[in-house]
């Protein structure tokens, strides 16, 4: 079976300083990752997705940057924190072709900027 | 562009009554549909999917869900809710051969049930 670990499970982080949240996946080769945010009390935006290790690609412009260094494991950075960065960080996975649009979701990330 | 509306924000049930979430979406062909729950402080977890075939869809804990074309609506139903069931409901659709596989998401609908 598939699963997915994501850390931390939150971060109270200062304006201004770095920030790094990961995700892996364990039981499935070469799935499409994808990171989404959750505003506080909000819906969920797609932030990132990459379908293959190396590329990403961006969907929403939020200061944020993410990368895939292997094919089990997604991460999103920032140099440098924003107060409109707090909320709720997913990533999520699903498989290739046929049933790719279900995406399965890890159990987040709260982040805190003070 | 695609949306999806979600009209009640808010929705309390005494254990044991029917639930009904409503979801209505805007997109120019038949998207893929989706129902996902969030529990306080947790992940999203799918609920259950609708891609093509019987408009009535089966998913866990005895949910169910109904596609209609003409209403350009996914409804989520339970017969008999559980104090268990209090979370937040989202609906979500994807367009099919996206690129990407870009969920959107409704607002969501806060269930609450009362013992």
């Amino acid at each position: 079976a598939q699963t997915i670990h994501q850390w931390p499970v939150a971060e109270i982080k200062a304006v201004g300083s770095p920030l790094s949240l990961g995700c892996t996946i364990k039981g499935k080769s070469s799935p499409n990752l994808y990171w989404y945010w959750q505003a506080t009390g909000g819906t969920l935006q797609q932030l990132f997705y990459s379908i293959t290790v190396g590329q990403v690609e961006s969907v929403v412009q939020l200061n944020l940057s993410a990368s895939r260094p292997k094919d089990d494991q997604f991460i999103l950075s920032t140099e440098k924190l924003l107060l409109s960065h707090s909320g709720f960080y997913l990533c999520a996975w699903s498989g290739g072709g046929a049933g790719a649009e279900t995406l399965y979701f890890g159990s987040g990330t709260r982040l805190t900027v003070l | 562009a695609q949306s999806v509306t979600q009209p009640d924000a808010r929705v309390t049930v005494s254990e044991g009554a029917s639930l009904q979430l409503r979801c209505k979406y805007s997109y120019s062909a038949t998207p893929y549909l989706f129902w996902y729950v969030q529990y306080p402080r947790q992940g999203l977890q799918l609920l259950l999917k609708y891609y093509s075939g019987d408009p009535v869809v089966q998913g866990v804990n005895s949910f169910e869900a109904e596609f209609s074309k003409s209403n350009s609506s996914f409804h989520l139903q339970k017969a008999s809710v559980h104090w268990s069931d209090s979370a937040v409901y989202f609906c979500a659709l994807s367009m099919p051969n996206s690129a990407g596989n870009k969920l959107t998401f409704g607002i969501g609908t806060r269930v609450l049930v009362r013992p």
